[in-house]
């Protein structure tokens, strides 16, 4: 079955980094595009990167343009998230979705704190 | 990059039906039918239950459908069951190459 595990939150101080990994499995990893879309605590869902199936195509939102990274090793079938001089409005759950023009499958999430 | 609108809050008693709007513009919602509506209990992962403005996932009751006018997409929810209760996203691609995705700020469900 379609499974996606994030991996990498913890907490972490203001201007520090973090990577977050997200493993897929269950499904033919190439051919598809994948998103990562955060949740504040208590707050609504934001879309925050999306990578496309062959790498060729990567954007990101204003909120995160220029600290953050989106990568893709599809020899371990796994997404990467490399996030640099965090803020702590960027505290939240992360979650890797997939995407088939609908996010049909999405991780459990990891939860990243930034606090001094 | 400008959220969706949705209502905060909607509720219903069981039995009765209760449609949530998302309202958009001409690039996002009005443009493309790539218009989806996700599920989230508390402490959960989103579920998606409506893609492509009313089109259902496999394993989603014929209780939840989708509709679009405009720049305002809707869900509703029929037959009300105390399941439903939870909080509701719109979304839509957006974008040159619809590969980005502009979320509503979401709408709690209460069944009354």
């Amino acid at each position: 079955q379609v499974q996606l595990v994030e991996s990498g939150g913890g907490v972490v101080q203001p201007g520090r980094s973090l990577r977050l990994s997200c493993a897929a499995s269950g499904f033919t990893f190439t051919i598809y595009g994948i998103h990562w879309v955060r949740q504040a605590p208590g707050k609504g869902l934001e879309w925050v990167a999306v990578i496309w199936y062959d790498g060729s195509y990567k954007y990101y939102a204003d909120s995160v343009k220029g600290r953050i990274s989106i990568s893709r090793d599809d020899s371990k079938n796994t997404v990467y998230l490399q996030m640099n001089s965090l803020r702590a409005e960027d505290t939240a759950v992360y979650f890797c979705v997939r995407d088939t023009y609908k996010l049909d499958y999405w991780g459990q999430g990891t939860l990243a704190t930034v606090s001094s | 990059q400008s959220a969706l609108t949705q209502p905060p809050s909607a509720s219903g008693s069981p039995g009765q039906s209760v449609t949530i709007s998302c309202t958009g513009t001409s690039s996002d919602v009005g443009g493309y039918n790539y218009v989806s509506w996700y599920q989230q209990n508390p402490g959960k992962a989103p579920k998606l239950m409506i893609y492509e403005v009313s089109k259902r996932p496999s394993g989603v009751p014929d209780r939840f459908s989708g509709s679009k006018s405009g720049n305002t997409a809707s869900l509703t929810v029929s037959g009300l069951q105390a399941e439903d209760e939870a909080d509701y996203y719109c979304s839509s691609h957006a974008g040159s190459n619809n590969f980005e995705v502009l979320f509503g700020g979401g709408t709690k469900l209460t069944v009354l």
